[in-house]
């Protein structure tokens, strides 16, 4: 089973600033999904970008990028000018390819964007 | 707007009482799935249907069942609910054909059991 941690439960950071939330991963697995959702206190959950396992480059969305590092199995998201509007709770979550696709998600980190 | 609707937000129920969550998507989408959110531990899979008319359990099955109605809903059934089921509960669906497609998430139910 795939295993997915978040080693830091809460951040902040200043708002314009650069931040970078941490992810690490478990599998055996060499082709697979991996996400990073956004989900405020509005509670709804909101995709912020996604990385294929098979390509080495690095996945981009305007101000979040995400360090891609296979062999060490991390997958950490960077996010640039940070805005109030990026205060949220943050999952990172893990997908291999078979039936039902399920998310495997990590426990969380919470980002507070300051003023 | 297409997307995923569940119903109802909020619930309060007495322990013993049973209730179902509804969840229904509009976007033709083939897997729908179950979770539950705790403090601490993201979110975990209860139940999922990879295409109608299937139905498998998750990593938190138990004191669940569900029901794939239609290819449109996905119904979660609580027959006995207990203190410990008291958590916000998200429905969500894939396309679900060729993998790596991010979940379109309902706005979640939160429950709680007293």
């Amino acid at each position: 089973a795939q295993t997915v941690t978040q080693s830091q439960p809460e951040m902040s950071v200043q708002e314009a600033e650069t931040v970078t939330l941490s992810c690490t991963y478990d599998t055996s697995e060499s082709n697979y999904y991996l996400f990073w959702y956004k989900q405020p206190p509005s509670r709804q959950m909101i995709l912020v970008i996604r990385q294929e396992a098979y390509k080495q480059q690095n996945a981009t969305e305007n101000r979040f990028s995400v360090n891609f590092q296979k062999a060490a199995k991390s997958f950490s998201l960077k996010i640039s000018d940070s805005q109030l509007g990026d205060t949220a709770m943050y999952f990172c979550a893990f997908m291999k390819p078979a039936a039902g696709n399920m998310l495997t998600f990590g426990g969380g980190t919470r980002l507070m964007v300051k003023p | 707007n297409a997307g995923v609707t569940q119903t109802p937000k909020f619930q309060v129920l007495k322990t013993g009482q049973s209730m179902t969550l509804q969840c229904a998507q509009d976007m033709n989408h083939n897997s729908m799935y179950w979770y539950r959110q705790d403090p601490g531990m993201g979110l975990r899979l209860i139940y999922y249907s990879a295409s109608e008319g299937t139905t498998d359990k998750g990593e938190v099955p138990n004191g669940y069942n569900v029901s794939r109605l239609n290819k449109r809903e996905f119904s979660l059934r609580l027959e006995s609910a207990a203190p410990s089921q008291t958590s916000v509960y998200f429905c969500a669906s894939s396309a679900g054909i060729l993998g790596g497609y991010g979940y379109t998430f309902g706005s979640g139910t939160r429950l709680t059991v007293v």
